[in-house]
Order: structure tokens, then sequence, then C-alpha cells
């Protein structure tokens, strides 16, 4: 059984759209994470979390906003959504950050026209 | 400059073969992962390694902090195996974030 979920799998919006990506863990991990994934590079980090309530910003989180409502669920938002944005959006979990092996969801495919 | 440095960036290989990837690093990481993208775009943990080596089937990873790098070896090559490759990584001072390789796109063919 799955540990991290992702939902939707796949979302097409247009540029100026409002978008919300949902993340689930049931690990049981204080940290969660969003990354993009383009092609040609690897993984670049958008916000980060260490429990409910609280939010760290990444190295790309320009355009991103992100919610952690519980210790479970992680949030993703994007409310102006531009074609910049098209990506691969990987969430993921850990137990703790310094070092920690992190788990990560199958993925969203999101494309803005 | 890139911390994590990945290769080759396309690999391909014939079923029943074998061959290595490779991260090299330019700081002194304190741990690594590596990964496997499949085809529905899911990405699959492979290994975490703080030191040493570790086997799994086909597949086994090597990591040396001192010499600043990770290999991950494939043998005997199976189609399901294509896919892209990533390692990660964790700097062992400064930021904890996760590094991310650019990825290998492996391709194995009968």
């Amino acid at each position: 059984e799955a540990a991290v979920t992702q939902s939707p799998r796949n979302k097409v919006t247009v540029t100026g759209g409002n978008v919300t990506l949902s993340c689930r863990q049931t690990n049981s991990h204080n940290y969660m994470y969003w990354y993009r994934q383009d092609t040609g590079h690897g993984l670049r980090l958008i916000h980060y979390s260490y429990g409910a309530g609280n939010l760290q910003i990444g190295d790309v989180p320009d355009g991103y906003k992100a919610t952690r409502t519980t210790q479970e669920d992680f949030f993703l938002l994007l409310e102006l959504a531009s074609p910049s944005q098209t990506s691969l959006y990987f969430c993921a979990s850990s137990a703790g950050h310094l070092y920690a092996e992190q788990f990560f969801g199958p993925g969203t495919r999101l494309t803005v026209l | 400059g890139d911390q994590v440095e990945q290769s080759p960036s396309a690999l391909s290989l014939h079923e029943g073969t074998g061959s290595a990837l490779r991260c090299n690093f330019t700081t002194t990481m304190r741990a690594v992962q590596w990964f496997r993208k499949n085809s529905r775009g899911s990405l699959i943990n492979l290994f975490y390694l703080a030191s040493g080596t570790k086997e799994n089937g086909r597949l086994k990873s090597a990591f040396d902090s001192k010499e600043r790098y990770s290999t991950l070896h494939i043998r005997d090559a199976q189609l399901e195996d294509s896919g892209t490759y990533f390692c990660a990584a964790s700097a062992s001072s400064g930021s904890w974030q996760l590094i991310f390789g650019s990825g290998t796109q492996l391709t194995v063919m009968p």
C-alpha cells in the first residue's frame, strides 16, 4: 500500500488558472516536501514543512504557495498558473530532514496552456 | 556550479548486459539516494546509502564520501529497467537539502 499518494495524477489548466495539488503520507513522517522535475534537470525543491501549520521556502518558491493542514496532508497552490509551471510535481516525506531518506509519491503532471 | 554531476546523460544497453552510472560530487556528501523514474512517471526508491555498498537483485550501489562519488551498477539488464535514473545527495555541511543529479536516460533494447 502506497505510503505517499498524490492527486490528481494529471491536470490541465489555462494561464491564470487556480490549481491545488494534494499530497498525503501515511508514514507518520514529520517532514514533507514539494519538488518539480523538468526534462534535463533533477528535482528542485519548491517548499517543505516540518509539521502541521509549518511552511519553509525551498529553492524555487516563486509562483507557489503551500499549506500543511495536518501531519498527513501537504498542498501545493498555484494561484495564477503560468506556462512556465508546466512540469512534473513530486511530493515526498521523511522522518527527519538531516540526511534522512525521502520517500516519494507517484507524481502529478501539470500542463498550463 | 552544480554540486552533483551525473553521467552519462543517456545510456543504451542490450538485454543481458550491464553498465554503471556515476555521480560525482563537488563537496562532501553525507548520504546519497538513487531513484528510477518509470514509464508512468513514478519515482521509485532504489537505494539509500550513508556509506559502503548495497545490493538488491541486479542492482548494486556504492558511495564513497571521501572520494566524492557514488555509482549504480546494473547487471543482466532487462527491458523493464528502462527509465530515467537519478542520484540525489545531502551535503555534510551547509544545507541539508537533497541535491539531485540531472538524470540518466537508460534504454534497454532486445
